[in-house]
């Protein structure tokens, strides 16, 4: 089964910063992944996916993530974050060769200070 | 277009009553639906999937189940609740097994 690591449990930046909220998973011959964000007390909403082709992925808001086989990682990037951006961020796996059901991370959060 | 909705918003119960947490999509047929919960820090843990009526796979054992009577409806339920119970329950969609999954707004459970 496939696990994803987020090695990062809380992320403080100043807006206007860049910011990577780092993401690993677990080797397997290939892979889906998402990244989803979440607001306080509602439900998740994505941000972008990667199933096949391009290495960089572009999503809403001006995030941008990069799968990486070699180094199983798939970050997601911001050139310049907003305060509006302070939320957790969640990755998944999931594996078209197998039953396809998400395994999420254990999230980061994003602070966005002023 | 396609929605979900979840409800109760929060819910407070004592420990040892029961529990039904309700779920709908409108918009879509035969969705593959998912029940979710989420612990501070420890990110989401499935509890069930449903591919479709009468169809559910537990994937902890504890003392929830699940249950899917119409193709769109998706309730969570227990006979007894217990106080680890309490947490952010995440009903979620998608269109067929490779999509990205749809989240409804969560229920906030506290156990008393």
């Amino acid at each position: 089964a496939q696990s994803v690591t987020q090695l990062d449990s809380q992320v403080p930046v100043f807006e206007e910063a860049p910011v990577e909220l780092r993401c690993n998973y677990s080797s397997s011959v290939s892979v889906y992944l998402f990244w989803y964000v979440q607001y306080p007390n509602q439900g998740l909403q994505l941000l972008l996916k990667y199933l096949s082709g391009s290495t960089l992925v572009k999503g809403i808001n001006g995030f941008e993530a990069e799968f990486n086989k070699s180094q199983t990682s798939f970050h997601l990037r911001k050139p310049s974050v907003h305060i509006s951006d302070t939320a957790e961020y969640f990755c998944a796996v999931s594996d078209p060769g197998g039953s396809y059901i998400p395994t999420f991370g254990r999230g980061t959060s994003l602070i966005v200070h002023p | 277009s396609q929605t979900i909705h979840q409800w109760p918003a929060t819910l407070v119960q004592p420990v040892g009553s029961p529990l039904s947490l309700e779920c709908t999509v409108e918009g879509t047929s035969n969705p593959n639906l998912y029940w979710y919960r989420q612990a501070a820090g420890r990110g989401l843990q499935l509890l069930f999937y449903s591919v479709g009526i009468g169809q559910i796979s537990s994937e902890v054992p504890q003392n929830l189940s699940a249950s899917r009577p119409q193709d769109r409806q998706f309730i969570l339920s227990s006979k007894k609740l217990l106080l680890s119970d309490s947490g952010f329950y995440l009903c979620a969609w998608n269109p067929q097994s490779d999509s990205p999954l749809h989240f409804g707004n969560g229920t906030r459970l506290t156990v008393t």
